[in-house]
């Protein structure tokens, strides 16, 4: 089976400009969240969707928001980039809304986002 | 808070153990993971504890949890050169959608 898969891999925008990143679950994952890592740092959350719905947000401002599809995969879009959105956006899915049943997600292996 | 706080470097030699150390502030955490980050690559779930066990092994793996002192922290035994990475310790709470995530400690293995 395919594990959570991310595209594209690599990525470098200018400020300004407006970037979406992809991800799709593990067949069968219904819940997919996004979490960005800044370099040297670890994964900050961004936003939880289960079943199409936005489960949580963490704190992040308006220029990210996201959404997931009938299939379950899922786009991030960051607005207005800015130098600090530089980072590595990773996805995650599970079979499970709630992180606590979850025994940790599945994350993919990222997008390497550069913003010049 | 939300903080969870890691040593930055470890540094052993191959075959010996590694103790890797992590400090929460939420006494309201369920489950407490352990995840490797190899270069380039994303998160990979070594283990988990839930918050009411002091204790759990996984093979080479040991994680202790002093809900107390609320610190935790990860033995691997007999460490090998592949077990290099960083490693993350991560909480989550009662009846939340996230993961919280500490700053991650590099462990270099040297032979």
């Amino acid at each position: 089976d395919a594990g959570v898969t991310q595209s594209p891999t690599h990525l470098i925008k200018t400020r300004g400009q407006q970037v979406t990143l992809r991800c799709s679950p593990i067949s069968g994952h219904k819940s997919v969240s996004w979490y960005q890592q800044v370099l040297g740092q670890g994964p900050q959350f961004i936003f939880q969707y289960y079943e199409k719905e936005e489960r949580g947000r963490g704190n992040f401002p308006d220029r990210f928001s996201a959404r997931q599809f009938p299939n379950y995969s899922s786009e991030l879009n960051v607005n207005a980039l800015l130098l600090g959105d530089s980072a590595l956006y990773l996805c995650a899915s599970s079979s499970s809304s709630i992180a606590a049943v979850n025994y940790g997600y599945t994350f993919g292996s990222g997008t390497r986002l550069t913003v010049v | 808070g939300e903080d969870v706080e890691q040593s930055l470097f470890l540094s052993v030699r191959e075959g010996d153990s590694s103790v890797i150390n992590c400090t929460y502030t939420d006494s309201s955490s369920t489950y407490l993971y352990w995840y490797k980050q190899e270069p380039g690559a994303g998160l990979q779930l070594l283990t988990y504890i839930f918050s009411n066990m002091d204790m759990k092994q996984d093979q080479r793996l040991t994680v202790l949890l002093n809900k107390k002192d609320k610190h935790l922290s990860l033995r691997i035994a007999d460490t090998q050169t592949g077990d290099s990475a960083i490693y993350f310790c991560a909480e989550s709470r009662y009846n939340t959608d996230k993961l919280i995530f500490g700053t991650g400690t590099r462990l270099q293995v040297f032979p």
